[in-house]
């Protein structure tokens, strides 16, 4: 069973602070993404990875840096966290870029910044 | 331009009776995949049906069956006798192929689905 597996489901942090979340996968997939999921606007991309040290921005990347030092790991930075970056974010990981690879996502993790 | 519609923001159906989730989609790849997911209220994001663009007969998972018109460029789900557990939010996705040059999934803005006993 592919697993992935995000390092909190809920965190809370305050305006300024610099946030990491962590996201790991076990089965050796190439792609990593990590998603914003706000009610009514479904799952917006920030950034993705299909390979360890490559990342590109997907729609919505402002205000959001990424890290893949190792294939298994894919770490989502916010520099300087902001009351509008309150959300569900869901990592997810798929074995390659052939287009009839599904996801696999993380439980989320529901971040509020005060 | 939207590429994934899907126009039905909520919807009830009766416990046993079909649904039927409306998905349509916009491409001009040749290759590209289709997939749904469902999210119940934990929030996971479970795999659901998968339909390729070349596959020439719908997909079909248990209860899940894909309504695939190419011409149309739809991609309806099919949920055949509810049940209360299908109460969730369902989402349609495409993945292009490489024609696109992107690794990119496109996501829905999700269908609120709620089952009624």
């Amino acid at each position: 069973d592919v697993k992935v597996t995000q390092s909190s489901r809920y965190l809370v942090k305050r305006t300024g602070e610099k946030v990491f979340l962590e996201c790991v996968q076990d089965m050796d997939h190439e792609n990593m993404f990590w998603y914003r999921q706000d009610p009514g606007l479904g799952l917006r991309l920030i950034y993705f990875s299909y390979d360890v040290k490559m990342k590109e921005k997907g729609d919505i990347p402002e205000g959001y840096s990424v890290s893949r030092e190792k294939k298994e790991r894919f770490s989502l930075i916010l520099e300087s966290a902001s009351t509008n970056q309150t959300s569900m974010y869901l990592c997810a990981s798929s074995p390659d870029f052939r287009p009839y690879n599904e996801q696999f996502f993380g439980p989320g993790t529901r971040l509020t910044v005060l | 331009a939207q590429k994934i519609t899907q126009t039905q923001p909520g919807m009830f159906v009766q416990e046993k009776e079909a649904v039927t989730l409306d998905c349509t989609y916009d491409t001009s790849d040749q290759s590209y995949g289709l997939f749904w997911y469902k999210q119940p209220s934990s929030g996971e994001m479970i795999f659901l049906i998968y339909q390729g663009s070349y596959d020439e007969q719908n997909a079909t998972e248990g209860r899940y069956s894909l309504n695939f018109q190419k011409a149309r460029k739809s991609a309806n789900l099919v949920i055949s006798a509810s049940q209360l557990g299908d109460s969730a939010m369902y989402f349609c996705a495409m993945r292009e192929g490489l024609t696109s040059g992107t690794y990119k999934y496109i996501f829905g803005t999700g269908t609120r689905l709620k089952v009624l006993a």
